[in-house]
């Protein structure tokens, strides 16, 4: 069964301390990992996708990566319009467009 | 372009009622799905579309019905409501670039439904 799973569940951070989001993902073949923003009370924004193992990809203050069990969102000198939920979810090979979503990091960020 | 739309934004229904959230896109997208959030469940896919008069069941599909007559829209339908519908539905659609490559989806508002 595929399974995605995000860590740590909330983190609240100071305005310009930087961290990183955590998503371990185990499924039976990747076509590709999505990451979406989500803020209160509206839809999931698409953020990120990435391919392959060695992968990165960089917005503004985000910049998301890739390896064969992983995948971080670190966020660089945070503001406090970054608070938001973090989803991360996987596409498998022949699943068509189907998603497994985590269970999404709330992060605040303090100013 | 609107995106992807979805009516009505909330919606209160008496148990055994039923109803119909509509969702709308005019990307000309061939993927459709509709998922739910719960509270520490995450979003869970309910029922997918890969084209008109194509469908098919997610993970929780019990309970709702789909029909996809047109590539710009894909209603969800409750048959007989139960208060474990309570939830917030998202439609989403995504295009194929094909060769193999991941399909990005777009997320419309959401629909807030209580059932009482």
């Amino acid at each position: 069964e595929d399974q995605v799973t995000q860590s740590p569940e909330a983190l609240r951070l100071q305005e310009g301390e930087s961290s990183s989001l955590n998503c371990s993902y185990t499924v039976s073949g990747l076509r590709g990992l999505f990451w979406y923003r989500q803020d209160p009370g509206k839809g999931p924004e698409f953020l990120f996708t990435l391919y392959s193992a060695g992968e990165e990809k960089e917005k503004e203050r985000l910049k998301a990566t890739l390896t064969k069990k992983e995948s971080f969102l670190h966020i660089t000198a945070p503001k406090p319009e970054d608070s938001a939920t973090y989803l991360c979810a996987v596409q498998v090979t022949g699943a068509n467009s189907k998603l497994t979503f985590g269970k999404g990091i709330t992060l605040s960020v303090r100013p | 372009n609107a995106g992807v739309t979805q009516t009505p934004k909330f919606q209160v229904l008496k148990t055994g009622q039923s109803m119909t959230l509509q969702c709308a896109q005019d990307m000309n997208h061939e993927y459709m799905s509709w998922y739910r959030q719960d509270p520490g469940m995450g979003l869970r896919l309910i029922h997918y579309s890969v084209g008109a008069g194509i469908t098919d069941q997610g993970e929780v599909p019990n309970g709702y019905n789909v029909s996809r007559s047109t590539t710009e829209d894909f209603p969800l339908r409750l048959l007989s409501a139960a208060p474990s519908q309570t939830s917030v539905y998202f439609c989403a659609s995504s295009y194929s670039r094909g060769g193999g490559e991941p399909y990005e989806q777009y997320f419309g508002p959401g629909t807030r439904l209580t059932v009482t």
